[in-house]
């Protein structure tokens, strides 16, 4: 079975800091990875994936996320945080061996950024 | 959300009384999905379609049931609401393989009392 785990239920940041969200998870085989971020009373959006190729994976608003095969890890970060960074993050898992099994999500971090 | 569309956005139940949620895409995608969000739980996966008149078990089945009988509509039916299914209900579609992976609406605010 597949799962993702977000150890931080909130994560606090300043401005302008480097932020940093963790993700472990896991699953038979490969695995495809997604970040997405929900802002108030919206839908999840797309912020990044990773299938193969290179560990670390660029996506919007200038977040990447550092995928780590030994650890099962795939963080996500920004070298620099804004305020308007501020929302829910869910990391998400499916496996290159699930067929049409659907992505399992992780319990979500906020992400709070202060000016 | 471009896509996928749900309604009602808002909904206030009493215990006991039946609705039926519905999800609308224009993507022509075979998946959809229903998931549930509560604090603390993140999206748990109610039931989901792999294409037309097809319907699959989640992780969160019970006391739901869906339809699935044009393409373009997947349907959340609660039969006898209970206050445990006070929650935020958001319909997906698309496929991990897809290079977005998923597509969300915007979500069905449900309150049962």
């Amino acid at each position: 079975a597949q799962s993702v785990a977000q150890p931080e239920d909130q994560v606090n940041v300043a401005e302008g800091n480097p932020l940093t969200v963790k993700c472990t998870y896991s699953v038979s085989g490969n695995p495809y990875l997604f970040w997405y971020v929900q802002y108030p009373n919206r839908g999840l959006q797309f912020l990044l994936k990773y299938i193969t190729g290179d560990n670390l994976v660029k996506g919007s608003y200038g977040f990447e996320a550092e995928f780590n095969k030994s650890q099962t890890s795939f963080h996500l970060k920004k070298p620099s945080a804004l305020v308007s960074d501020s929302a829910l993050y869910f990391c998400a898992v499916s496996g290159f061996k699930s067929g049409n099994t659907p992505l399992v999500f992780g319990k979500g971090t906020r992400l709070s950024v202060i000016a | 959300n471009a896509g996928v569309t749900q309604t009602p956005k808002f909904r206030v139940l009493k215990t006991g009384q039946s609705m039926t949620l519905l999800c609308a895409q224009d993507m022509n995608h075979e998946y959809m999905y229903w998931y549930r969000q509560d604090p603390g739980m993140g999206l748990r996966l109610i039931h989901y379609s792999v294409g037309e008149g097809t319907t699959a078990k989640g992780e969160v089945p019970d006391g739901y049931n869906v339809s699935r009988l044009k393409k373009q509509n997947f349907l959340l039916g609660l039969e006898s609401a209970a206050p445990s299914q006070t929650s935020v209900y958001f319909c997906a579609i698309g496929n991990h393989r897809d290079r977005k992976g998923y597509t969300f609406g915007s979500g069905t605010r449900l309150t049962v009392v």
